[in-house]
């Protein structure tokens, strides 16, 4: 049973430019966290989706960015426009839905994005 | 006031001590605590879930949780090198986002 992947692992763009970030869940798990850590910081919420649905997007800002979890296929994680403060890691969970939310969640490996 | 607080550290024991790293959240109405370990330049790790009040063993990892408190720990006993680590602690309530506190960075010294 193969562990959350994430791809690229390492991308690099240009201000201006887009990023896209993808995450595909374990098998079986219906549940996506997004989060961002800088360099020696803690990990910041960004989105909490299901699949076809954003369930908590209070940690993502206002512009530039959008998720989605589509009926087929993995999680996407879109920068527009990106800037050099959007250099950092971003991380992908994944979790079975749970109604009484006692639900594990297990992380990929992360894409470093650098903006040059 | 942080949902879930740790202190940073650094948290420096010997090897073979008991490492105890602490944790408090702000909502009641949080459900599940975990716990995770993250190396530096790695991704976080799960390793341990805990979901009600008391004590939950796993090998050389103990957790507690006190919900009345809203405090939760994690103890690791007979610490090693490896263990060298930023440990983080994480709450969830259903429909609700997992959050986690900013880390406590231990060094096991040998």
């Amino acid at each position: 049973n193969a562990g959350v992947m994430q791809n690229p692992r390492h991308l690099v763009r240009r201000r201006g430019q887009e990023a896209r970030l993808r995450c595909s869940p374990m098998k079986g798990h219906s549940h996506v966290y997004w989060y961002r850590q800088l360099p020696e910081e803690g990990l910041k919420f960004m989105v909490y989706l299901q699949k076809e649905n954003i369930i908590d997007e209070s940690g993502m800002p206002k512009e530039r960015f959008s998720a989605e979890f589509p009926k087929e296929g993995p999680s996407i994680l879109r920068i527009q426009q990106v800037v050099r403060g959007d250099s950092a890691a971003y991380f992908c969970a994944s979790s079975p839905q749970n109604r009484e939310g006692t639900t594990e969640a297990f992380f990929g490996q992360g894409t470093r994005l650098t903006v040059v | 006031q942080k949902e879930v607080e740790q202190n940073s550290g650094p948290l420096s024991v010997p090897e073979g001590a008991i490492a105890s790293l602490n944790c408090t959240y702000s909502d009641r109405g949080s459900q599940s605590f975990f716990w995770y370990r993250q190396y530096s330049g790695k991704s976080p790790e799960l390793i341990m879930s805990i979901y009600s009040n008391g004590d939950k063993e796993d090998g050389r990892f103990t957790a507690q949780l006190n919900k009345a408190s809203q405090y939760v720990s994690l103890l690791i006993r007979d610490s090693q090198p490896s263990d060298s680590a930023t440990y983080l602690c994480a709450v969830k309530r259903t429909a609700r986002q997992l959050t986690f506190g900013s880390g406590t960075q231990l060094t096991v010294l040998p």
